[in-house]
């Protein structure tokens, strides 16, 4: 089946520094999306991207869909201690069912 | 997670026994799924469906059985639960056409 790999596993910062995630696949996707999930949370949408080369934002997020589709990053800018959580990609074929596929997460945690 | 109800939240069961998770949306969405979420890892995409009648194994079927007999119900049954199917189990639901993904809040299941 599909893989997504994502990295780092984990993340601990400072407050106020940026972070990068990203997700790699060797199969292509049509669409990129970005989840975050807080404690006993089911994931919520943050980003989602629909074509190759595209970048998008959303606040201090900001997340681009690779040119090969085969992989893509999340950048938090200024991070703040509320951006503690579990961060995931997932993409999505356009085969039967659009099934979406999820990385492993990456574990932000914050220092104040 | 408007619009996406799971129940129950939380459920013990003893090794063999069968219980049914209930999934239900009010969104009028083609598309259902049940994935499961084990600690500290990705989501598994367990079961699908495209719409009412329709259904189909995802990366992690074995042990599950679902039905779509209603656009609004997807009920994921376990037969005879095992330690393994210990986790947490997330619903989620999209339109045909789109590529925003709602989760049901979860729901935490024990096997001892």
């Amino acid at each position: 089946g599909q893989q997504l790999n994502q990295s780092p596993q984990s993340m601990f910062i400072q407050e106020g520094e940026d972070v990068s995630m990203n997700c790699t696949s060797s199969s292509i996707f049509n669409t990129w999306l970005w989840y975050k999930q807080d404690p006993g949370e089911g994931p919520v949408l943050l980003i989602a991207l629909y074509k190759a080369g595209e970048l998008t934002s959303n606040g201090r997020l900001t997340a681009q869909f690779g040119i090969t589709r085969k992989d893509s990053f999340l950048n938090i800018s200024a991070s703040i201690p509320s951006d503690v959580g579990i961060y995931f990609c997932a993409g999505l074929a356009n085969n039967a069912g659009n099934m979406l596929t999820f990385g492993g997460g990456t574990r932000l945690m914050v220092k104040p | 997670n408007a619009g996406v109800t799971q129940t129950p939240k939380f459920r013990i069961l003893k090794i063999g026994q069968s219980m049914t998770l209930q999934c239900a949306q009010d969104m009028n969405h083609n598309y259902m799924y049940w994935y499961r979420q084990d600690p500290g890892m990705g989501l598994k995409l367990i079961y699908y469906s495209v719409g009412a009648g329709i259904t189909d194994k995802g990366e992690v079927p074995n042990g599950y059985n679902v039905s779509r007999s209603t656009t609004e119900d997807f009920p994921l049954r376990l037969e005879l639960a095992a330690p393994s199917q210990t986790s947490v189990y997330f619903c989620a639901t999209k339109q045909g056409a789109g590529n925003t993904i709602y989760f049901g809040e979860g729901s935490w299941l024990t096997v001892v």
